[in-house]
């Protein structure tokens, strides 16, 4: 069966910081890869999505990137963190078909 | 573009009463539609989800949803809630190709009183 890995859970911080967030998935290949975003009262966000190696797609201007090196490997990055960055940050895939995705269990992401 | 309105930020039932979850979509076509569920702290787990045909669709947990074209909604229902129930629950659209992506309405936090 597939699943979905990502860490950590919970990371706090300094502004001006880098980041790296790391989701893999397990039990499927060359799937699709979305980076949420998850602020209160405002839903998810989609940061970046990825539809195979090294082709990422990016939703809104912000300080953050991403990266796919392997097929089941998604990365979210950013060089200097902002106060702003602070989320909930969800990584999820789905097939090829459009059946839905999976979530991971998310990061909680604070930055001080 | 597509987009999703929840229009009830926060929806407290009794124990036993019936829920009803509103969700309206925009899409110029007929749109992928999902209800998913997170509870506080994790990931989002799917519950329903329509393509196509039976406008009214089953979901795990005994929710249902029903597609309804003329009124652009998607509304999440339930027959009677059980304290376990307690969530925050997001309606999302997908559009047609093949980045799948999809996009959530801003969630509905529902509570469930004894």
């Amino acid at each position: 069966s597939q699943t979905i890995h990502q860490w950590p859970a919970t990371l706090v911080q300094p502004v001006g910081s880098p980041l790296s967030l790391e989701c893999t998935v397990e039990g499927t290949s060359n799937p699709n890869l979305y980076w949420y975003r998850q602020a209160a009262g405002r839903g998810l966000q989609l940061l970046f999505y990825s539809v195979g190696i090294g082709q990422i797609s990016s939703e809104v201007p912000q300080n953050l990137s991403a990266s796919r090196p392997q097929d089941r490997q998604f990365i979210l990055s950013s060089k200097k963190l902002l106060l702003s960055d602070s989320g909930f940050y969800l990584c999820a895939w789905s097939g090829k078909g459009h059946y839905g995705y999976t979530f991971g269990s998310g990061t909680r992401l604070t930055v001080v | 573009a597509q987009s999703v309105t929840q229009p009830d930020i926060h929806i407290t039932v009794s124990e036993g009463a019936s829920l009803e979850l509103r969700c309206n979509y925009s899409y110029g076509a007929t749109p992928y539609l999902f209800w998913y569920v997170q509870s506080p702290g994790q990931g989002l787990q799917l519950l329903l989800k329509y393509f196509s045909g039976d406008t009214l669709v089953q979901g795990i947990k005994g929710f249902e949803a029903e597609f309804k074209r003329s009124q652009s909604s998607f509304n999440l229902r339930k027959p009677s809630v059980h304290w376990s129930d307690a969530a925050e629950y997001f309606c999302a659209v997908g559009a047609r190709g093949a980045t799948n992506k999809l996009i959530f309405g801003t969630g509905t936090l529902l509570a469930v009183q004894p």
